[in-house]
């Protein structure tokens, strides 16, 4: 079992362009949340997907959306950049409201 | 809204000896989970140990336990026999959507 994988695992972007983050959960996970964690900070939580929609939300813009395809994968979409999402993107799967499990994360640094 | 509060941003203890990491969280939900995750500088977080809210019993994994005050809405973490290689942050975490306390940053000195 390969765990959480998530890709790319950097990635540098211009201010106003549009990136997507992928995330592939644990075998047998069917729930996948993102998370951004700026560098010093506690992961803070962006939303959570199960049965391909979105179950809960944090407090972040509508130019943070995300998607869950039939495999259980996941994608977080940011329109937009600014300079303040730059950050550690992390995903981590789950199964039936058991612990996550979290894969090595995306840093993402917009330029 | 649910919080998480970790009031201790940076500890240290040295190796063999317990040290005990602090958690407090907020909220109106009586059945919950709560979660101490570690995550060293390679940056993947790790779970620690898991405390269900309806068990009375402290929950414990080898070196690690906790003490949980439900009435006091307190999860604290305690690392006995500390290791070099436990070094690293370590974050408190409630329910299923995982929000996180903004971390300790625990050292273990040789």
């Amino acid at each position: 079992d390969a765990g959480v994988t998530q890709s790319p695992t950097h990635l540098i972007k211009t201010r106003g362009q549009q990136v997507t983050l992928r995330c592939s959960p644990k075998s047998g996970h069917d729930t996948v949340s993102w998370y951004q964690q700026a560098l010093g900070q506690g992961p803070q939580f962006i939303f959570q997907y199960y049965e391909e929609e979105e179950r809960q939300r944090g407090n972040f813009p509508d130019r943070f959306s995300g998607h869950q395809f039939p495999n259980y994968s996941s994608e977080l979409n940011v329109n937009a950049l600014l300079l303040g999402d730059s950050a550690l993107y992390l995903c981590a799967s789950s199964f039936l409201g058991n612990e996550a499990f979290f894969g090595q994360g995306t840093r993402l640094t917009v330029v | 809204a649910q919080t998480v509060t970790q009031s201790q941003p940076e500890m240290s203890v040295q190796e063999a000896e317990t040290v005990t990491l602090s958690c407090t969280y907020d909220t109106s939900e009586n059945n919950y989970y709560l979660f101490w995750y570690k995550q060293p500088p390679s940056r993947q977080m790790i779970l620690v140990i898991r405390q269900e809210a309806y068990k009375q019993q402290n929950a414990t994994e080898n070196r690690f336990s906790v003490n949980f005050q439900k009435a006091a809405k307190s999860f604290s973490l305690k690392i006995s026999d500390s290791q070099l290689g436990d070094t690293a942050m370590y974050f408190c975490a409630f329910n299923n959507d995982m929000r996180f306390g903004a971390g300790t940053r625990l050292t273990v000195k040789p």
